[in-house]
């Protein structure tokens, strides 16, 4: 089956790094996105990986290995506003988007 | 704004009423998409619609029933629900069904079924 791990929840400080994890299984690959949802709002998009290697953003920057089956998502300088859930969603062989349940990131001043 | 609105925000409804859920996406997109979104559960994929063709319908109970009259607009009429049907319901959009399709989506619905 297909399946999308990432951490339920991660707590981190005002102004430090976090990084967080997401394993993929699909059937066929064709991508892997991660998306931030505030409570009660609409997921938004942060980034979007197909080939193997880190994608920098900003104070994001999104890393994939397609070998492993391994991606995550780095947040530098962390702001009080990044307290999020972070989805990570894998684009199997149908163009279908296999979503994670979402990491819920909570930061502490 | 994301450029896609659903109405209602939240809505509270017997197991015996039908009520709709609304979404309209201004990006010009071509494909349109329901999801279910339960506490830490992942996003379920629902209905598709590609062009105003239902692509895809993953085994979603026939007490939903999708509705895409154009490509800009999409329901979901509920009628006799569940309580565990309560869950926010989200819209998306995308340019395309295949290849990169960043989707956009909607504030959701916040549906209470009592």
């Amino acid at each position: 089956g297909q399946n999308i791990d990432q951490p339920t929840e991660m707590t981190a400080t005002e102004g430090a790094i976090v990084q967080i994890n997401c394993t993929y299984q699909t059937s066929g690959f064709n991508g892997l996105f991660w998306y931030q949802q505030h409570a009660g709002e609409a997921p938004t998009f942060l980034s979007y990986n197909v080939l193997d290697g880190l994608e920098e953003k900003g104070r994001f920057s999104s890393f994939l290995s397609r070998s492993k089956g391994y991606s995550y998502l780095l947040l530098k300088e962390l702001q009080m506003k990044d307290s999020a859930s972070y989805l990570c969603a894998a684009l199997d062989s149908n163009y279908q988007l296999i979503w994670g349940a979402g990491t819920k990131l909570i930061i502490k001043p | 704004e994301t450029g896609v609105t659903q109405t209602p925000r939240h809505l509270v409804m017997g197991m015996t009423n039908k009520k709709s859920l609304k979404c309209e996406q201004h990006l010009g997109h071509n494909a349109m998409y329901w999801y279910k979104q339960s506490a830490k559960k992942p996003l379920e994929l629902m209905f598709v619609y590609n062009f105003k063709e239902q692509t895809e319908n993953n085994s979603v109970p026939s007490r939903f029933s999708p509705e895409c009259p154009n490509s800009s607009h999409l329901f979901l009429h509920l009628h006799t629900l569940q309580p565990e049907d309560s869950a926010l319901y989200l819209c998306a959009s995308s340019q395309d069904r295949e290849g990169y399709n960043e989707q956009f989506f909607g504030p959701g619905t916040r549906l209470t079924v009592l």
